[in-house]
């Protein structure tokens, strides 16, 4: 059982590329959320997923773009990079209706825009 | 909007100190609470949760936390700590009556632990 896995683990951009951040999960659950999170300013939230076909923003959306085709894939599209989007980003999952739990996340993706 | 708010930034004890990390939270209604750890280079884990029952919920390796309703608080514990709980400490929130909203994290404390 791999839990929640993303890729890669570090990617390094130029200013204007793109790339999609993976994340898929093995655990059949419905939610999916994507995080970054920067030095002394905890976990934001990016976008998140209440199922298959259905994705809503976050605290922090702008620059993002995600889609949610199957329960376990949700990833994270950067159209344009900046440097603003330096930052280390997590993927998580949860059961539906049930944060009793809490969250399994993956093990991060550490960004860098140069 | 809900808000957590973590007032410490940074800790720093020497082994077999007391720890407490203050964690309060702006929602009125009834809310589960989390705290998570981030151990250095790794990803986030959940180390104890309150949904309801008794306020006092004990997590892995020592750790507790208090829900004081009437402070907005869910404090977290260990009487003694070790080298090993260096790491960053955060605390989540979210309501447990309205589905399931997105976790709301606090700013984190790193805890820094020396011999």
């Amino acid at each position: 059982n791999a839990g929640v896995t993303q890729t890669p683990k570090f990617r390094i951009l130029k200013i204007g590329q793109s790339m999609t951040l993976q994340c898929t999960q093995d655990m059949n659950h419905n939610y999916m959320y994507w995080y970054r999170q920067d030095p002394g300013m905890g976990l934001k939230l990016i976008y998140y997923s209440v199922g298959a076909g259905i994705t809503d923003k976050g605290e922090v959306p702008n620059g993002y773009n995600v889609s949610r085709s199957t329960t376990e894939d949700f990833p994270l599209r950067l159209e344009l990079a900046a440097p603003s989007q330096t930052s280390v980003y997590f993927c998580a999952s949860s059961l539906v209706l049930d944060t009793n739990y809490g969250y399994t996340f993956g093990s991060g993706t550490r960004l860098t825009v140069v | 909007a809900q808000s957590v708010s973590q007032h410490n930034h940074h800790v720093i004890l020497s082994e077999a100190a007391s720890l407490e990390l203050g964690c309060n939270y702006s929602y009125g209604g009834t809310v589960n609470l989390f705290w998570y750890v981030q151990y250095p280079g790794q990803h986030l884990q959940l180390l104890l949760k309150y949904f309801s029952g008794d306020p006092l919920v004990k997590g892995i390796k020592g750790f507790e936390a208090e829900f004081i309703k009437s402070k907005f608080s869910f404090n977290l514990r260990k009487p003694s700590v070790q080298w090993s709980d260096t790491a960053e400490y955060f605390c989540a929130v979210n309501p447990s009556l309205t589905g399931n909203t997105p976790l709301v994290f606090g700013k984190g404390t790193r805890l820094s632990v020396i011999a």
